[in-house]
Formats: structure tokens, C-alpha cells, sequence
């Protein structure tokens, strides 16, 4: 069935230095989302990216979706404490309708 | 405009118990995902209901059962509970078809602790 893995599972910045998160799906997906959950809370949308070779950026956050439309990357420049949480991508499930496979993560955590 | 709204908040049982969580989706939406989020793991999707009717299952046992209510609301019931069923149970609302740009927005999800 689908996969979509995530890489690296956990990473440790000092804040003020960057951070990337990668995402493979094993299918060429439809559109890719990104989620953030933070220590305790639920997943929060964060953004979807449609078109083949998409970049969007939110402020400090540069979202990439792949030309095959099988990987994206979250790349976040000069983090600060505030984005301590774990990164999530999801896409489509094969079947389609409004399901997602997500991946298992990414663990970030800042120091001051 | 109220987002997802799930109840309750947290839950302790004990195994081979009974429960039921409830899920009131976004205004608009009318599908309801129910997804399982164990500890240190991405969300996995259990079922999805439309219309009433389940539309898609995934990889789940016949235990975890589930109803949507005309209202949109739902319900996700769980049976002779097992210790490994302790999760973040998250319900997920949208319109129908993710693959036309549309997306799911997650309540704060109900914390299920079996002992």
C-alpha cells in the first residue's frame, strides 16, 4: 500500500539555525499537506502545495513540493523556540476522497 | 464559526471495556475521518464515514466500529478494549473529495488511556 516517510524522525537545532524535513511518498500524489503538532496538541494544518515543482513560503517557512509530485520538503529558516513541535506531511490515499496517509514525523526541538 | 469539536477530552478504561467518542465537524463539512495516533506516530486513518455511511476503512479490527449521524456529527466506538488501543484519537472533518484542493482540519482529539 501507499507509504510516506519522513526524514530526519528527530532533530535538535540552537535557535537562530535552520532546519529541513523531508518527505518521500511511494505513489505520485494528487497534492501534499503539511501539518505541525506541538507537545500535547492535535495536528494543524499548515499548508498544501498542488503543482508539480510548487514553492510556497510562510514567513520563516519555505514549503517544496517535488516535480514528480513524490517528495516535498519544510525548510524553516532561523528557527525560534516557538516552532518546537513535530512536522507532518500527508497526501491523498490512493483510493482517493478525503482520506491521508501521513507520515510518522518530525521531531523538532529548538534551544535558546 | 466553530471548528472541530470532539468529546470528551480524556478517558481512562480498563481492557475488554466499552467507548464511545464523539465528533462534531466543522460547519459545512460533511465527511468525518476518525484517525489513531499512537505515541511518537504519525495520525492512522481508521474509517471515514459520508453520508452516513462508512466510505472507506482502513487497516483497523472489526472492533472499532463507527456511526454518522444526519447532523454530520459522529461517533467512534471501540470494543473489548486492549491495553495497545491507549492513543490520541483524532476526527477529522472536510468536504467530500481531498483531491480537489480541499482539506481536513483535525479537532483537539480525545486522550484514551487503557490500563
Amino acid at each position: 500500500g501507499q507509504q510516506v516517510m519522513q526524514i530526519p524522525q528527530y532533530q535538535h537545532v540552537q535557535e537562530g539555525e535552520d532546519f529541513t524535513t523531508y518527505c518521500n511518498s511511494s505513489t505520485t500524489l494528487s497534492n501534499i499537506q503539511w501539518y505541525k503538532q506541538r507537545p500535547g496538541g492535535h495536528p494543524v494544518f499548515l499548508i498544501q502545495l498542488v503543482k508539480s515543482g510548487e514553492v510556497k513560503k510562510q514567513k520563516r517557512l519555505t514549503f517544496q513540493f517535488g516535480e514528480a509530485k513524490k517528495n516535498s520538503s519544510l525548510h524553516i529558516t532561523a528557527t525560534q523556540t516557538t516552532d518546537v513541535g513535530t512536522y507532518f506531511c500527508a497526501g491523498p490515499t490512493d483510493s482517493g476522497y478525503s482520506t491521508l496517509t501521513f507520515g510518522k514525523g518530525t521531531m523538532l526541538l529548538v534551544s535558546p | 464559526d466553530a471548528g472541530v469539536t470532539q468529546s470528551p477530552t480524556h478517558l481512562i478504561k480498563t481492557r475488554g471495556q466499552q467507548v464511545t467518542l464523539r465528533c462534531s465537524p466543522k460547519s459545512g463539512h460533511d465527511t468525518v475521518s476518525w484517525y489513531q495516533q499512537a505515541l511518537g506516530q504519525g495520525p492512522q486513518f481508521i474509517f471515514q464515514y459520508y453520508e452516513e455511511e462508512e466510505r472507506q476503512r482502513g487497516n483497523f479490527p472489526d472492533r472499532f466500529s463507527g456511526h454518522q449521524f444526519p447532523n454530520y456529527s459522529s461517533e467512534l466506538n471501540v470494543n473489548a478494549l486492549l491495553l495497545g488501543d491507549s492513543a490520541l484519537y483524532l476526527c477529522a472533518s472536510s468536504l467530500q473529495r481531498l483531491d480537489r484542493g480541499e482539506t481536513q482540519y483535525f479537532g483537539p482529539g480525545t486522550r484514551l488511556l487503557v490500563l
